[in-house]
């Protein structure tokens, strides 16, 4: 049983266009939130974070919400590059643990 | 340069084989993690150590084997008792004793393994 979810396996978003990845969840212990952009043959990067206290964090094009009533977090990209084009993970944690659980990851193809 | 760095990059195995993949980190994390990526599944933990010779079995740790002798050092020995060991292995460290706002993962570039 999947405790992270990313139900969208791909997305296609036109350049310029605000791209929107989806991350459910299921523990409600989970308070810790990451994003992760992976390419390739590459190790995951990190992207941002949210903590359960907040329910916005923003870094440049990128900004995370979270509704914790609904478990549900979503990374929103604006504008979308084509450099954006990569493979996004969504894990989540506790506040006191030392293990993520990651999602199993949305393809964005931001086309040019 | 502070990062992890992971070899080989690539490898392959004949059934039956042990292998080994190695994994070295100079940021003074004291927390280090294996990782399997296979398609369309997220990454699932294999092991974890938080302190030198100390390590802990994540969600599949079966057919696996880990080692923490030293701090910026945590190999991976996939056994031939390992099912299906074709995947990409991913390894990552993060910083101790801190709340999980800052428990950032910091990943290498990863390993393919093929078994042939």
């Amino acid at each position: 049983d999947q405790q992270v979810k990313q139900n969208s396996p791909s997305l296609s978003v036109q350049e310029g266009r605000i791209s929107i990845l989806n991350c459910d969840y299921t523990n409600s212990m989970f308070d810790y939130f990451l994003w992760y952009k992976k390419y390739p043959a590459e190790g995951p990067t990190f992207l941002i974070s949210i903590s359960s206290i907040k329910d916005k964090n923003e870094d440049g094009r990128f900004t995370v919400f979270l509704n914790k009533s609904a478990k549900h977090l979503s990374l929103h990209i604006v504008p979308s590059q084509p450099g954006d084009s990569a493979v996004y993970f969504c894990a989540a944690g506790d506040n006191y643990g030392q293990n993520f659980v990651f999602g199993p990851g949305t393809r964005l193809s931001v086309l040019p | 340069d502070g990062g992890i760095t992971q070899s080989p990059k690539y490898l392959f195995r004949k059934e039956g084989q042990n292998v080994t993949l190695s994994c070295e980190q100079n940021l003074n994390h004291d927390a280090m993690y294996w990782y399997r990526q296979d398609p369309g599944q997220g990454l699932r933990l294999i092991y974890y150590s938080q302190i030198v010779n100390d390590f802990q079995k994540g969600d599949i740790a079966e057919g696996y084997s880990v080692s923490r002798e030293k701090k910026e050092s945590f190999p991976l020995t996939v056994t031939s008792a390992q099912k299906n060991p074709t995947a990409f292995y991913l390894c990552a460290s993060s910083s101790q004793g801190e709340l999980a706002g800052a428990n950032v993962l910091t990943f290498g570039a990863g390993s393919r393994l093929t078994v042939l």
